[in-house]
């Protein structure tokens, strides 16, 4: 098994562009979600999803929009970036509730 | 969704225990307590979790007081590379599969281990 993979690795953006984080896991897992963590600080959950077709917002969802078309996938679109945008991102997995979660290796994202 | 408290950074020499604490006083009776680390910037890594009995395996122990309210995490030979940010977070099983999947985490606590 690959485990949680996010791409890409590094991204730059200037303000106004949009992209789209991926992240994919390989082991079935049902529950899935998207952190963000700022220097010197710990993780804040942006959105969850506990099955495929199911998602809702986590501590600071705005600027970020989620869906989950399929278990495997749980893309992360940033539609118009902002600076205070820039960040680490994670993606997490895990099988249903009282499961340990995967995590990917992150995405670092900085924008101009 | 209980929170979590831990103090922001500990100290342990090389070979000795690391003991850290976190407390969880509004922890519900279906929670979970769970510890992950964070090296450097990689994803964090799960170590252990428990819901009321003490917790063993082979990176760590888990200590849960009888109240539930706190808890321990016990590195027993510490060594350099346990140097990270150490997580510690509840979560709630409610329901046939799903519950408050709402995770969040504080800050941790970072613990640096000394040669």
């Amino acid at each position: 098994n690959a485990g949680v993979t996010q791409t890409p690795k590094f991204q730059v953006l200037k303000t106004g562009q949009s992209m789209t984080l991926q992240c994919a896991q390989d082991m079935n897992h049902e529950y899935m979600s998207w952190y963000r963590q700022d220097p010197g600080m710990g993780l804040r959950l942006i959105h969850y999803s506990v099955g495929a077709g199911i998602t809702d917002q986590g501590e600071v969802p705005n600027g970020y929009n989620v869906s989950r078309s399929t278990t495997e996938d749980f893309p992360l679109r940033l539609l118009s970036a902002a600076p205070s945008q820039t960040s680490v991102y994670f993606c997490a997995s895990s099988y249903h509730g009282s499961s340990p979660l995967h995590f990917g290796n992150g995405t670092r994202l900085t924008v101009t | 969704d209980a929170k979590t408290t831990q103090p922001p950074s500990m100290d342990c020499a090389e070979g000795r225990a690391a003991n850290l604490p976190c407390n969880h006083s509004t922890i519900s009776g279906n929670e979970y307590v769970y510890w992950y680390r964070q090296i450097h910037s990689q994803g964090p890594q799960y170590i252990i979790h428990g819901l009321k009995n003490n917790e063993t395996n082979e990176m760590a122990s888990l200590i849960i007081t009888e109240d539930r309210k706190s808890s321990t995490l016990i590195l027993p030979h510490a060594t350099l590379r346990d140097t990270a940010v150490y997580y510690c977070i509840v979560r709630v099983a409610v329901g046939s599969n799903f519950g408050n999947e709402k995770l969040t985490f504080g800050t941790g606590t970072r613990l640096t281990i000394i040669p």
